[in-house]
């Protein structure tokens, strides 16, 4: 199936801890993007990837760093993991970084922080 | 003031009614718009893009933008409870950022 995954679907770790989450799209695309998606429905862009190239570094705590080791794979690296870092985080991909593009998403990965 | 506004709802609307769905935005040199649907639990998911002035219609859904009022819309006629869900107004605005509403959340009252 052509598709942008991640993994895990549902992650619950401790304060503290460092977790990852994995993007990987398989539709040639070569833009991708990290988005958070808080309790109240906001969805908030976060990092954005061209060609392995980081383009959009939002105002995100520096705990949170993304890789890309290649334009189908986007990964998202959280270190000291906080409550206010529960959230659902989405990975998304679009054709190019033209300005007519829809965003293709992935599944989401749920973030809870004990 | 928020970069992309929608009034959060819920908006209640009877089966086979018309849906009426607003967004305003900020930046002026906004070229790109796009509604997109969120089941609960789900991802969101294109329903409709528009980037001209004017009406855009697919099916039971019609995008409307206007540009010089920094407004753009989404009706849905005769509403269905499948249509229940949260919508969500996303804008293209400066280098390829899309900046997304807060949503609106939409009942549809069999």
């Amino acid at each position: 199936d052509t598709a942008v995954s991640q993994t895990p679907k549902y992650l619950v770790t401790q304060m503290g801890n460092d977790k990852s989450i994995k993007c990987e799209q398989n539709l040639g695309h070569d833009t991708m993007y990290w988005y958070k998606q808080d309790s109240k429905k906001f969805l908030k862009i976060m990092f954005s990837y061209n060609n392995k190239e980081l383009i959009i570094n939002e105002t995100v705590p520096n705990r949170f760093s993304p890789k890309s080791p290649d334009k189908a794979h986007l990964n998202l690296h959280i270190n000291s993991l906080e409550l206010g870092d529960s959230a659902v985080y989405f990975c998304a991909s679009t054709p190019s970084r033209s300005s007519y593009n829809e965003q293709f998403f992935g599944p989401g990965t749920r973030l809870t922080v004990l | 003031q928020k970069e992309v506004e929608q009034n959060s709802g819920p908006l209640s609307v009877p089966e086979g009614a018309i849906a009426s769905l607003n967004c305003t935005y900020s930046d002026r040199v906004s070229q790109s718009f796009f509604w997109y649907r969120q089941y609960s639990g789900k991802s969101p998911e294109l329903i409709m893009s528009i980037y001209s002035n004017g009406d855009k219609e697919d099916g039971r859904f019609t995008a409307q933008l206007n540009k010089a009022s920094q407004y753009v819309s989404l009706l849905i006629r005769d509403s269905q409870p499948s249509d229940s869900a949260t919508y969500l107004c996303a804008v293209i605005s400066g280098t390829y950022k899309y900046i997304f509403g807060t949503g609106t959340r939409l009942k549809v009252l069999a």
